[in-house]
C-alpha cells in the first residue's frame, strides 16, 4: 500500500469555506511535501514541512505535522474557486531521494 | 527562466511501436526524475537520474523501459515495444539535488496513448 494516503479522497465545499485534507503515511520520513495538479497539468510545489516541525504556514495554506501520529493535514482557508485541484502529499524517507506519493484529494470549490 | 519542459506533451502510438519521451530540467538543475500517472491515481515513482548517472531505477519496469540524461541534451525516458497497458501520463521533475528530498519542479507531461 502506499506511504502516503490521503483523506478524503473527494472533497466538495462551497466558496470561502475552509477545505482540510489529511495525510498520513508508515515510515519514519524527512520531510513532508504538498503539492497540487490541476486537471491535466503538472504538480505544483505548495509546502514543504520537515520532519521537526510542526506547523507551517503559506498564505491561505496551513500544514500540520504529528510525527507521533504519522499524519499530516493541510488546511485552505477561504476557499476559492480557482483551488478547485487535486492534492497530493508527498513524504521523503531517510534512506533514500524518493518522494513517495500518495493518490490525491480531489477538491472541488462549488461557486 | 524557463521552468522544467517536456515534449511531446501528447504522443499516439501503436502496439509494438517505441516511445521516446524527453524532458529538459529547470535551469541549474542537475537531477531528473520520471513519474507515471494513471487516470485519478497519484504518482508513481520510476526513475532518477543526475546527468549520466541512473542513480535508482527501483520504479522502472524491467523490460521495455528504459532512462537516461546524457551530459548534453534533455533526459529521455524510451519504452520499446509500448502495450496498451502503457497509456498513461508521464511526469518529469527537476531538482538542483542539493539536498535529499527537496523541492522537485514538475513539467506539464506527456500523455501517452497506445492504440
Amino acid at each position: 500500500s502506499q506511504q502516503g494516503e490521503e483523506d478524503p479522497q473527494a472533497l466538495s465545499i462551497q466558496e470561502g469555506e475552509n477545505a482540510t485534507m489529511n495525510c498520513s503515511y508508515k515510515t519514519s520520513i524527512n520531510n513532508l511535501q504538498w503539492y497540487r495538479q490541476n486537471s491535466g497539468r503538472g504538480l505544483v510545489h505548495l509546502i514543504l514541512i520537515r520532519s521537526n516541525e510542526r506547523e507551517k504556514h503559506s498564505g491561505r495554506l496551513r500544514v500540520t505535522l504529528d510525527t507521533s501520529k504519522k499524519s499530516s493535514s493541510l488546511l485552505i482557508t477561504a476557499s476559492r474557486a480557482a483551488d478547485t485541484a487535486s492534492y497530493f502529499c508527498a513524504t521523503g524517507v531517510y534512506s533514500n531521494y524518493q518522494l513517495i506519493w500518495g493518490a490525491g484529494t480531489k477538491l472541488i470549490i462549488k461557486p | 527562466n524557463a521552468g522544467v519542459m517536456q515534449n511531446p506533451r501528447h504522443l499516439v502510438r501503436r502496439r509494438g511501436q517505441e516511445a521516446r519521451l524527453r524532458c529538459s530540467p529547470m535551469k541549474g538543475h542537475s537531477h531528473v526524475y520520471w513519474y507515471r500517472q494513471l487516470p485519478e491515481e497519484g504518482l508513481k515513482f520510476m526513475v532518477y537520474l543526475q546527468k549520466e548517472n541512473i542513480i535508482d531505477e527501483s520504479g522502472m519496469p524491467k523490460e521495455r523501459f528504459s532512462a537516461e540524461f546524457p551530459k548534453e541534451g534533455p533526459s529521455i525516458l524510451r519504452i520499446q515495444q509500448v502495450v496498451r497497458g502503457d497509456s498513461a501520463a508521464y511526469f518529469c521533475a527537476s531538482s538542483t539535488g542539493a539536498t535529499r528530498q527537496e523541492t522537485q519542479y514538475f513539467g506539464p507531461g506527456t500523455r501517452l496513448l497506445v492504440l
